[in-house]
């Protein structure tokens, strides 16, 4: 069975840190290319990140660029989303996701990511 | 950046009834088309994959079509679990964009 189990979310002050994990299990993580998409409290889905199947390629929503950094381990099967210089409107439930063909996705649970003072 | 609108943003409807929910791009995206769908609380799940294939799983009454920049999702006959909320997806080009989301009600 396919699972992404995503982890590291909580409460941070504006301008902390916190590092996202995602554990895959149940597929080929190293052939897959992954995803970070973000959804704020009542609010619609947000595309944030990708990375390509060996880590090397990543792409970024403007409104992350140059504070957040997708990575992966291949052999630890798990993917990670470095966020810094974190703002309010960072706010949201992270969700990771593995790309299918058209970069259709499939989602893990989610991790709620609070950003106050 | 390619933007994706929705609509309706929300309909009201009754079980067994057809509906349909539309989405334009800003421009073209070939059928680079996603449709998700998300109960409260819970992760996406996706329902249609470039923009017509059903995904595996998915019940043969959710259906997608379009090319180019006009898509719809089509559910023929609603049925209770479906009273929840779709979200289509451009994968065309980075970064992939949402649109904003229809929520199916029980009129």
């Amino acid at each position: 069975e396919v699972q992404l189990v995503e982890s590291g979310g909580g409460l941070v002050q504006p301008g902390g840190s916190l590092r996202l994990s995602c554990a895959a299990s149940g597929f080929t993580f190293s052939s897959s290319w992954m995803h970070w998409v973000r959804q704020a409290p009542g609010k619609g889905l947000v595309w944030v990140s990708r990375v390509d199947s060996y880590g090397s390629s990543t792409d970024y929503a403007d409104s992350v660029k140059g504070r957040f950094t997708i990575s992966r381990d291949n052999a630890k099967n798990t993917l990670y989303l470095q966020m810094n210089s974190l703002r309010v409107e960072d706010t949201a439930v992270y969700y990771c996701a593995r790309a299918h063909l058209y970069s259709s996705l499939s989602w893990g649970q989610g991790t709620l990511v609070t950003v106050s003072s | 950046d390619i933007q994706m609108t929705q609509s309706p943003s929300s309909l009201s409807a009754s079980v067994g009834d057809r509906v349909a929910i539309t989405c334009r791009a800003s421009q073209s995206i070939s059928n680079y088309l996603n449709w998700y769908q998300q109960k409260p609380g819970r992760a996406p799940k996706l329902l249609i994959y470039a923009a017509f294939s059903l995904q595996s799983g998915v019940p043969s009454r959710f259906s997608g079509s379009g090319s180019g920049t006009d898509f719809t999702l089509t559910i023929s006959s609603l049925q209770p679990e479906d009273f929840v909320t779709y979200y289509c997806q451009q994968t065309y080009s980075t970064p992939f964009t949402f649109g904003g989301g229809t929520k199916v009600e029980i009129k």
